[in-house]
């Protein structure tokens, strides 16, 4: 198994509801990211998660809340968002720093 | 920390012209740099990879050549195809950790 999956692909929700986006691997990478991509713009690192522990917070608003339940699974708790956090949500993981990342499909969210 | 810089685009070629799209980074040592390749729609692919000077990573016809004397690191391809179409990213870590971080992007259009 060469994949990161992510759910959902696609998410809409409104200011005050709680959703949570997904990830899973199962390549036995032992570092998990968040990233934000805004429409016509590179990808943004919000969260790292190094053998299961949060290594690197870009300084993300608390509205965002990650969480690693184990080496395969990393999730991503929405609370209260505003409309300028709609984007696309991409996980990604790695073995080291040689091999690069290895990228979710993302999730397109939409805050109404 | 370490930063690369990419071309401007948008980029419009024919099908079967020669590309070449620009990066340079700045970086202590010697990163491993990457091209990643993203799909409309979609999240981003690892297209190739170098990880010390003079090496040359390829796949899909694609090239890149990993050049100290000039900190460059610039994206080729002999014949583009519509299907090449996409927004390119070139990377390299940034720091000790696993920071990956990515130029701004050169989004390619290929026409008939």
């Amino acid at each position: 198994d060469t994949e990161v999956t992510q759910t959902p692909k696609h998410l809409v929700m409104g200011m005050t509801n709680k959703k949570s986006l997904k990830c899973e691997q199962h390549m036995g990478h032992r570092a998990m990211y968040w990233y934000k991509q805004k429409a016509k713009k590179p990808p943004e690192l919000m969260f790292v998660y190094s053998y299961e522990k949060l290594s690197i917070n870009e300084s993300v608003p608390s509205r965002f809340s990650p969480e690693c339940p184990n080496s395969s699974l990393l999730n991503l708790h929405l609370h209260a968002l505003q409309p300028e956090d709609s984007a696309l949500y991409l996980c990604a993981s790695s073995h080291d720093r040689v091999g690069g990342y290895t990228f979710g499909s993302g999730t397109r969210l939409t805050v109404v | 920390g370490n930063s690369v810089t990419q071309m401007e685009g948008p980029v419009t070629l024919s099908e079967e012209a020669f590309l070449t799209i620009n990066c340079t980074y700045t970086a202590t040592g010697y990163p491993s740099l990457f091209w990643y390749v993203q799909y409309p729609g979609e999240g981003l692919q690892l297209l190739l990879k170098a990880t010390k000077a003079d090496d040359k990573g390829s796949n899909k016809g694609f090239e890149a050549t990993y050049r100290k004397e000039t900190t460059s690191f610039h994206l080729e391809k002999g014949s583009v195809q519509v299907s090449d179409s996409a927004v390119y990213f070139c990377a390299s870590f940034t720091g000790g950790g696993n920071k990956l971080t990515f130029g701004t992007g050169t989004q390619l259009k290929v026409e008939l």
